[in-house]
């Protein structure tokens, strides 16, 4: 069974702090994970996906096999981070149905 | 191409009756799914298509869930007799092949 666990719900930084969001998951075989984002009034839009190893607005995030986690990190918050962050896992193949976390609330004070 | 479209955005329902919502996926994709959110909850996966065939549904699709995909195009979800559980967003995504989804807005469905 796939399962992907947020620890949690609230993150709160002040602007300029370095920010880690929590993702770990549990999945038998290779997974593709990514992290989604939602913006207040907007869609669920998706911020990056492992695979790409590319940096969005500043984020990374790293798979780490061995500790089955794949933790969301920025070195300095900014306040337009503030947001809902889900991550997200598909199983062999990709493309097929999601697994999201719960979700952490990212809030970045002044 | 303004996205993938969901309509209606609210909908407002008395226990019981029956409800139906649209999805427009990206033209060009053609995987479509149906998520539902509860409050404080991620999207958990409803259903999946592949073109106009219905791949995966899930457990959580009871017998009063029913999807379509006629033409590989639009999407409908109808839920039977609703119950005051059923109350939720319900959102729609597509993607092409293996690339990461594009979601609708979503459609909120309140139960009373």
């Amino acid at each position: 069974a796939q399962r992907v666990t947020q620890p949690e719900k609230l993150l709160s930084v002040f602007k300029g702090a370095p920010v880690e969001l929590k993702c770990n998951y549990s999945y038998s075989g290779s997974p593709e994970l990514f992290w989604y984002v939602q913006y207040s009034r907007q869609r669920l839009q998706l911020l990056l996906r492992h695979i790409s190893r590319e940096s969005i607005k500043g984020f990374t995030a790293d798979l780490n096999k061995g500790e089955t986690s794949f933790h969301l990190k920025k070195p300095f918050a900014q306040e337009e981070d503030s947001a809902m962050y889900y991550c997200a896992l598909s199983g062999a193949g990709g493309g097929n149905k999601l697994t999201f976390g719960t979700g952490t609330q990212l809030k970045v004070e002044l | 191409d303004t996205g993938v479209s969901q309509d209606p955005r609210h909908k407002i329902t008395k226990r019981g009756q029956n409800v139906t919502f649209r999805c427009d996926p990206i033209s060009e994709h053609n995987r479509l799914y149906w998520y539902r959110q509860t409050l404080g909850q991620g999207p958990e996966f409803l259903t999946y298509f592949q073109n106009e065939a219905q791949l995966e549904k899930s457990r959580l699709l009871s017998d009063r869930f029913s999807a379509e995909r006629p033409k590989g195009s639009f999407s409908t979800l109808e839920i039977q007799r609703t119950e005051q559980g059923d109350s939720a967003m319900y959102l729609c995504a597509s993607s092409r092949d293996i690339e990461g989804y594009t979601f609708g807005s979503g459609t909120r469905l309140t139960v009373v």
